[in-house]
C-alpha cells in the first residue's frame, strides 16, 4: 500500500530533551516536507526537501533540523524542544515528475512539550 | 506573499442538504493550484478536490464541486447530499506554479458539522 508513515504518533516530552520524529514514504517521491498544524493557523511549512541531500527552510524552521540521507526517509529533529513546539506535525511527499500535483500526508504526530 | 482566507470557522448543515464552504486567496501569480483537504477526527489529511488555475472548468468529484472565480480570487467548495461522514475540518490550500518549493499555503480551516 502506498503510504507515508510517521513515528511516533503521540509523544509527550520535557523541555530540552532531544527527540526525532521519523517519516518514511514508499512511493519513491522526490519531494518531502514537514508541516506543523496549530489551531486557527492551518498548516505551516517547517522544512522541505527536493531530493536526497537537498533540504531547505520553510516558513517556520526555528528550533528544527532535518536530514535527507535516503530518498524514502525525512526525519524531523528537535535538538532542544520547547513548549512552543507543542503542535500536530505532518510529513508529506509528492512526485516531482508526472503525478497529480497531490501531496500525500502521513497520519500526523501529536507532540506535547512540558 | 500569498495568503489563503477561510472566513467561516464553523458551518453546520442538515444531512442530505447542500453546503458551501468559502475560500479566498491573495496572489499576484497567474499559474497556481488550489486544493480542498478534509481532516476528519482521525487527523488524516485527505485530498477532496483540486483545481488548476489555467482551467476554466470547475472541478467536480462525485458530491464535491468547486466554484472557481479566478478574477475574484475565490475558490468555494460545494458539498451536495451531505452525509454524516462528511463531518470534518476542511482546509483550502494554494500552491504556486512558479515557486519551486512546492509549498502549500493553508487557510485556517472550517469545521463542518452534519446534523442528522
Amino acid at each position: 500500500e502506498a503510504q507515508v508513515t510517521q513515528n511516533p504518533r503521540y509523544l509527550i516530552t520535557v523541555t530540552g530533551k532531544k527527540l526525532t520524529v521519523t517519516c518514511s514514504q514508499n512511493m519513491n517521491h522526490e519531494y518531502m516536507s514537514w508541516y506543523r498544524q496549530d489551531p486557527g493557523l492551518g498548516l505551516r511549512q517547517i522544512y522541505y526537501s527536493m531530493n536526497v541531500e537537498v533540504t531547505d527552510k520553510g516558513d517556520v524552521p526555528e528550533g528544527y533540523k532535518v536530514s535527507r540521507k535516503e530518498k524514502r526517509n525525512f526525519p524531523l529533529i528537535l535538538e532542544s524542544p520547547s513548549p512552543n513546539q507543542t503542535s500536530l506535525y505532518f510529513c508529506a511527499s509528492q512526485p516531482l515528475s508526472g503525478g497529480t500535483n497531490e501531496q500525500f500526508f502521513g497520519p500526523g504526530t501529536r507532540l506535547t512539550v512540558l | 506573499a500569498q495568503t489563503v482566507t477561510q472566513s467561516q470557522p464553523e458551518m453546520s448543515v442538515q444531512e442530505a442538504e447542500t453546503v458551501t464552504l468559502s475560500c479566498t486567496y491573495d496572489t499576484s501569480e497567474s499559474d497556481y493550484y488550489l486544493f480542498w483537504y478534509k481532516q476528519p477526527p482521525s487527523r488524516q489529511m485527505i485530498l477532496v478536490i483540486r483545481q488548476e488555475a489555467y482551467k476554466q472548468q470547475n472541478a467536480t468529484e462525485n458530491r464535491f464541486s468547486v466554484n472557481f472565480q479566478k478574477a475574484a480570487k475565490s475558490f468555494s467548495l460545494k458539498i451536495s447530499d451531505s452525509q454524516l461522514g462528511d463531518a470534518a475540518m476542511y482546509f483550502c490550500a494554494y500552491r504556486s506554479e512558479i515557486n519551486s518549493n512546492y509549498q502549500l499555503i493553508w487557510g485556517a480551516g472550517t469545521k463542518l458539522i452534519i446534523k442528522p
